[in-house]
């Protein structure tokens, strides 16, 4: 079935420096990218997509690339703050366009 | 903050309860669909309702049932509660550019 991979499960920065979490995908027919911060005791926030007509869109010091050829994905954190600790989920939109595919998530942890 | 909200906050079960968890948006969003998120898990994809009529299902059994209303309000019911039904559920809304915003979420404990 549809499945949405994504790595680091865990990742630890220091303030100011840049984080990447990266996804893969499954279903070739997906063309729509979210990313959600859920912070603790929170629900999940939408805080940027893409769709698969562009390759990246940057909004503030988040970023987010697509390769739809190797069906991979990433979000890019530039200068980090100890506001953005939080757990990261990608997901992929699935071919019926009715559910999102969601990775296992990867909790961020920026100390200063 | 978007405008969605869900009922309970949170709730507490036994095993082989039914349980009722209900869901609306300020917007009235024709569009609702139902997530499970287990602890330390992503959200998994239950059920998805479109102007009442169903529109979608994961992989999830029967006894997950869903109902939506015509002012777009919805309700997940669960039957035959299991231990693995403790979770996180959340109900999300599309906006007219298709993002999907969610729910502050029912904690579900079984025991």
């Amino acid at each position: 079935g549809e499945n949405v991979e994504q790595h680091p499960s865990t990742l630890s920065v220091q303030e100011g420096d840049s984080a990447v979490i990266k996804c893969t995908y499954s279903d070739s027919a997906s063309n729509y990218f979210p990313w959600y911060k859920q912070e603790l005791g929170k629900r999940p926030q939408l805080i940027i997509d893409i769709r698969s007509n562009v390759g990246e869109k940057k909004d503030q010091r988040i970023a987010v690339t697509l390769n739809k050829t190797a069906k991979h994905f990433s979000l890019h954190i530039t200068e980090t703050q100890p506001e953005d600790s939080a757990v990261y989920f990608c997901a992929a939109l699935n071919q019926a366009g009715t559910a999102l595919i969601f990775g296992k998530g990867t909790t961020l942890s920026v100390s200063s | 903050e978007t405008g969605v909200t869900q009922s309970p906050t949170h709730l507490i079960k036994t095993r082989g309860q039914q349980v009722t968890l209900r869901c609306s948006s300020q917007s009235g969003h024709n569009t609702v669909s139902w997530y499970q998120q287990a602890l330390g898990q992503g959200p998994q994809f239950i059920f998805q309702y479109y102007r009442e009529e169903e529109n979608g299902r994961g992989n999830f059994p029967p006894r997950f049932s869903g109902l939506q209303f015509p002012n777009y309000s919805s309700e997940l019911n669960v039957n035959a509660l299991e231990l693995d039904d403790s979770a996180l559920y959340l109900c999300a809304y599309y906006s007219t550019r298709g993002e999907q915003f969610f729910g502050p979420g029912t904690r579900l404990t079984v025991l």
